[in-house]
């Protein structure tokens, strides 16, 4: 299947940081998507991302479409405890039925 | 809305027996329902794609005949996990899709399954 990198794949913050990470693929996708997974739950959409330079807010979250289609780049601004969790990217081609996932980025907040 | 949920949360099963676990889409019409496997600090892995009404389309790798798929309405599909072995240990999350391609996935909340 499609291989998905996320990068960093982990990272410790102090709490009132920003957060970046990106998603790499070596295939165009015409969809990407962010999600959220806390621990022993299933994954919960943050932003989804329809078109290449697209950048979506949803709250202190911001992602981006890449403009070449093969990344994405997703944002936190103010980083609270609550942003603990796995992000995950996923991202879907045109005529594909399912989404490829990535590999995840783990955050850790500092209080 | 769209709220997708998951039976049951956890299970634990001795070696050789059958384990079955429901998705239901609560709120709207599942016309595709996914099921995914993920493996502690791993990422997502789909296992099948099930279309409501059809035989379930197996990724590469996943043994039809161990893990058996039925989705035989637009709001519930099952995944049942037969002769379960230890290594079969993991977490299985469903998600549903109202609609066609290009319509979001909405996740359930996962089951965890331990085989002793």
């Amino acid at each position: 299947g499609q291989q998905l990198n996320q990068s960093p794949q982990s990272m410790f913050i102090q709490e009132g940081e920003d957060v970046s990470m990106n998603c790499t693929s070596s295939s165009i996708f015409n969809t990407w998507l962010w999600y959220k997974q806390d621990p022993g739950e299933g994954p919960v959409l943050l932003i989804a991302l329809y078109k290449a330079g697209e950048l979506t807010s949803n709250g202190r979250l911001t992602a981006q479409f890449g403009i070449t289609r093969k990344d994405s780049f997703l944002n936190i601004s103010a980083s609270i405890p609550s942003d603990v969790g796995i992000y995950f990217c996923a991202g879907q081609q045109t005529g594909a039925n399912n989404l490829f996932f990535g590999t995840g980025t783990r955050l850790t907040v500092i209080p | 809305g769209a709220v997708v949920s998951q039976h049951p949360s956890w299970v634990i099963c001795k070696s050789g027996t059958s384990v079955k676990i429901e998705c239901r889409s609560l709120d709207f019409q599942a016309t595709t329902m996914f099921w995914y496997r993920q493996f502690p600090k791993q990422s997502l892995m789909l296992m099948a794609t099930s279309n409501e009404g059809s035989k379930a389309t197996y990724e590469q790798g996943v043994e039809k005949d161990k893990f058996l798929i039925n989705h035989a309405s637009l709001t519930l599909s099952t995944l049942t996990v037969t002769s379960a072995h230890p290594e079969d240990s993991s977490f299985y999350i469903c998600s549903a899709r109202e609609g066609g391609q290009g319509r979001w996935q909405y996740f359930g909340p996962g089951t965890r399954l331990t085989v002793t």
